[in-house]
């Protein structure tokens, strides 16, 4: 059951350049999007988040998009910075049928100096 | 900054054993969370806590998973009678109301021998 799907493991970026994870649902009932940041042996930590009525939110270097129409999501990165290297998660969640997070396999960012 | 914050950090235990993992939520929030990660697997919804009963629950939560609120300030999950297939992070998470983030404590590692 692959309701999120994150169709790149890896993405490596220079720094300063701007770095694009992508993200793919199926389910049309999600109406809230989160990404979070990952590093080994932590818990996912929170980055942003878009509900389905906005096609874009912005905080500071990173930016979601949200295409419903394709079931796509998208973060941005810029500038990318060496610290940003870890995995990525983008997640969903219907809230009607409650507040749990489908979590998408995640997309492993290096950002090379 | 508020944290969720979870122990032990590592639990190695034997099949069949008993295992209680324990998290302490972010003080004002009002939904709580476990969820865990097989090596290698994406992260897994367990069930959602809300007003002192379980609100929803995967198909992974069966009768050997129990959660509890003891008092104001833990969230406990149980796990009866260990199998080596419980092995796996597993993190809990809170927020403090819907259409909200959920923030991650970092983890408990737990092995089953």
């Amino acid at each position: 059951d692959q309701q999120v799907k994150q169709n790149s493991p890896s993405l490596s970026v220079q720094e300063g350049r701007i770095s694009i994870l992508n993200c793919d649902y199926t389910n049309s009932m999600f109406d809230y999007f989160l990404w979070y940041k990952k590093y080994p042996a932590e818990g996912p930590t929170f980055l942003i988040s878009i509900s389905s009525i906005k096609d874009k939110n912005e905080d500071g270097r990173f930016t979601v998009f949200l295409n419903k129409s394709a079931k796509h999501l998208s973060l941005h990165i810029v500038p990318s910075q060496p610290g940003d290297s870890a995995v990525y998660f983008c997640a969903a969640s219907d809230k009607s049928s409650g507040d749990k997070l489908t979590f998408g396999t995640g997309t492993r960012l290096a950002v090379r100096p | 900054e508020p944290e969720v914050t979870q122990t032990p950090s590592h639990q190695v235990t034997q099949m069949g054993q008993e295992v209680i993992l324990r998290c302490v939520p972010i003080s004002n929030h009002l939904y709580f969370y476990w969820y865990r990660q097989i090596l290698g697997q994406k992260v897994e919804f367990l069930v959602s806590f809300y007003n002192n009963e379980i609100s929803e629950k995967s198909e992974i939560f069966d009768d050997q998973f129990s959660v509890e609120r003891p008092d104001g300030s833990n969230f406990t999950l149980k796990i009866r009678s260990t199998k080596l297939e419980d092995s796996a992070m597993y993190f809990c998470a809170s927020m403090l109301a819907v259409y909200n983030e959920q923030f991650f404590g970092p983890g408990t590692r737990l092995t089953v021998l």
